[in-house]
Order: C-alpha cells, then structure tokens, then sequence
C-alpha cells in the first residue's frame, strides 16, 4: 500500500514570494491533516479535512495561508506571501480510523 | 490551550543502557499516542494508549498511560543505535475534532 505522497521535498523562497505543497494521501483516508513543524518542536496542526469540508483550521493563519481539498483527495497548501518564520517542515498525514499515517514533509527555507 | 511537556529533551546513552522518557500536561486527553520520527521522514505511530494506568509493551519498549490520563511514559531497555531518533508523544480529544496535538519531543542518540 503507498504512503501519504507530498511534494516537493524541498524548497527555497524569498520573502513575500508564494508556494504551495501538494499532498495525495493513502487511497480510501477520508480525514486529511496538514501539519507545520517548526525545527526542535513538534507538529502543530494546521487545518484537517474530512473529505473535501474543512473540520477545523483554529491555528491556520488565515491572513496568509489558505488550503484546499477540492474533489475530496488530493491537497494543496498555500503560502502567500511567505515570511521568515514560516520556514518548517510541513507535513500531511490522512487517517484510517484512529491512526494517522504521515507524509515525508516540504521543508520550505524562507531566506 | 493544552501543552505538553516532554522531557528530557536530548538524551545520549551508551547502548545497553535503559532509559524513561516522560510526557506530562495538565489536561486530561482522551488517548495519547507515541510516535518516533527520523531526519528527512515523517512521525511513525508506535503506540496509542487509551486507558488510564494502560501499559503496552513493544519488544524493548513499554509505554505507560497516567491513571489521571494526563502524563505517559516511554521506557526502553537495552537501548540500540537503531533506537536513535526524535520521540514525540502526541495527545488526542485535547484540540479541534481529532486533530493531534504533539509534545516538542525528545532526541535520542544511543552510542555504540
């Protein structure tokens, strides 16, 4: 069975610049998860789908980070515009059940 | 907003040697799970405990849920370079809907 799939695995950006990750999770997961993690701390949650309807996005920054899950699957996460302390590790995970499978991760570097 | 707190931080041993590590919040969850995460990867799930005073055990590792289900524990015997990694603990039923919300981990660095 794949795993959750993200891309890109890396990326660089300025300042002020836009970026977006894109997240297929594992076949059948209903619930989708984006996470930030920030270097020496743990994931903290972004926003979770159920299908393509959001259930909670209480830490999204909304000024500047938008996401979406349109047809129910695939996810794209949305920075715009980006500043210096968004730079982290941002992680997507689907559940089956009560486990969450997780993604590899985007580390995005704002310089 | 629930915290929780891991502790230590940063642990390197010797293998052979045992090791506890400890998450601890203030708030009750309605499960707490384990995860142990390695450079370049995302979190892996070892373990989720539900009940309070729960212990589970997997090969050299035993985890311990509270009574209170507010703190667990993660106890390795005999630990081993491949045991290397970041331990985070993870609270569920705390937050929005069942989204997790993680303790800032604890690096683990077993020498040979």
């Amino acid at each position: 069975e794949a795993g959750v799939a993200q891309s890109p695995r890396y990326k660089i950006i300025e300042k002020r610049q836009s970026v977006a990750f894109w997240c297929n999770p594992i076949s059948g997961h209903a619930t989708l998860y984006w996470y930030q993690q920030i270097l020496g701390q743990g994931p903290k949650l972004l926003i979770q789908f159920q299908n393509n309807g959001v259930v909670d996005d209480s830490q999204l920054p909304k000024d500047r980070f938008s996401a979406e899950r349109l047809k129910g699957v695939d996810s794209t996460l949305k920075i715009q515009p980006a500043k210096l302390e968004d730079s982290a590790v941002y992680l997507c995970a689907s559940s089956h059940r009560d486990t969450q499978y997780f993604g590899p991760g985007t580390r995005l570097t704002v310089l | 907003t629930q915290l929780l707190e891991q502790s230590p931080q940063f642990l390197s041993i010797q293998e052979g040697e045992n090791l506890t590590v400890y998450c601890n919040s203030s708030s009750v969850f309605s499960s707490l799970q384990w995860y142990r995460q390695e450079p370049g990867e995302g979190p892996v799930l070892l373990v989720t405990v539900v009940t309070g005073g729960e212990v589970k055990k997997l090969k050299r590792l035993t985890f311990q849920f509270g009574d209170a289900r507010k703190d667990s524990s993660l106890h390795i015997t005999a630990a081993q370079p491949g045991d290397t990694g970041l331990y985070l603990c993870a609270g569920a039923g705390g937050g929005g809907a069942d989204g997790l919300t993680f303790g800032k981990g604890t690096h683990l660095i077993i020498q040979p």
